[in-house]
């Protein structure tokens, strides 16, 4: 499809597990962002990757979140030791350039913590 | 950091009707974006203003970006169906960090048949 893919769509994991998720961005696009969504939040803006720059990872809650972005295309959110609060949708998104203008989602990952 | 107040929350409307919605924020802001979110789906980009004053339409859909660029409503014209979801309003950081998105908390549309 030429829409921003995530996998997977729900992941179900137990407390102190590891996670791993995965986005494909547009064909084309430069800069990939990752948001989380928690219930009755809005959206949280966490890492934000740009053609070989170093990503902006301001927005991570915790040093158990990290990300990457090979090739300049994928890539993946990882949190360790997952903990209850951790649960949530995470959304990526990409863009054609940055400047924050018209990012396209993906259909995000329902992360559930037991 | 900036904050967006999109108004109202919820809105239970009937089929035809039209819909209002708005969202303020503390700051300046040089985009304004409009997302529709849909039970299990990311949010889709409806609408982008760039500039102060501009109103702009994407079918039964109008937006205008506010004169003092810290405001922006979004209208829905003759609700169907299928409008129901959550509507968000967003807005790019300011200077180097124009990348980061800003949302509102949405406003959730629920349109009777």
């Amino acid at each position: 499809g030429a829409g921003v893919s995530q996998s997977p769509s729900n992941k179900v994991t137990e407390k102190g597990k590891d996670v791993e998720l995965r986005c494909d961005p547009i064909s084309g696009h430069t800069a990939l962002y990752w948001y989380r969504q928690s219930l009755g939040q809005g959206l949280e803006f966490l890492i934000y990757f740009q053609g070989n720059s170093a990503p902006d990872k301001s927005g991570l809650p915790s040093d158990r979140f990290s990300a990457e972005r090979t090739g300049g295309s994928v890539s993946t959110l990882t949190i360790q030791r997952t903990q209850q609060e951790d649960s949530a949708v995470y959304l990526c998104a990409s863009s054609f350039h940055s400047g924050g203008a018209e990012q396209f989602f993906g259909p995000g990952t329902r992360l559930t913590v037991l | 950091g900036q904050q967006l107040n999109q108004s109202p929350q919820s809105m239970f409307i009937q089929e035809g009707e039209d819909v209002s919605m708005n969202c303020t924020s503390s700051s300046i802001f040089n985009t304004w974006l409009w997302y529709k979110q849909e039970p299990g789906e990311g949010p889709v980009l409806l609408i982008a203003l760039y500039k102060a004053g501009e109103l702009t339409s994407n079918g039964r859909l109008t937006a205008q970006f506010g004169i003092t660029r810290k405001d922006s409503f979004l209208n829905i014209s003759a609700s169907i169906p299928s409008d129901v979801g959550i509507y968000f309003c967003a807005g790019p950081g300011s200077g180097g960090s124009n990348y980061k998105l800003t949302f509102g908390k949405g406003t959730l549309l629920t349109v009777n048949p």
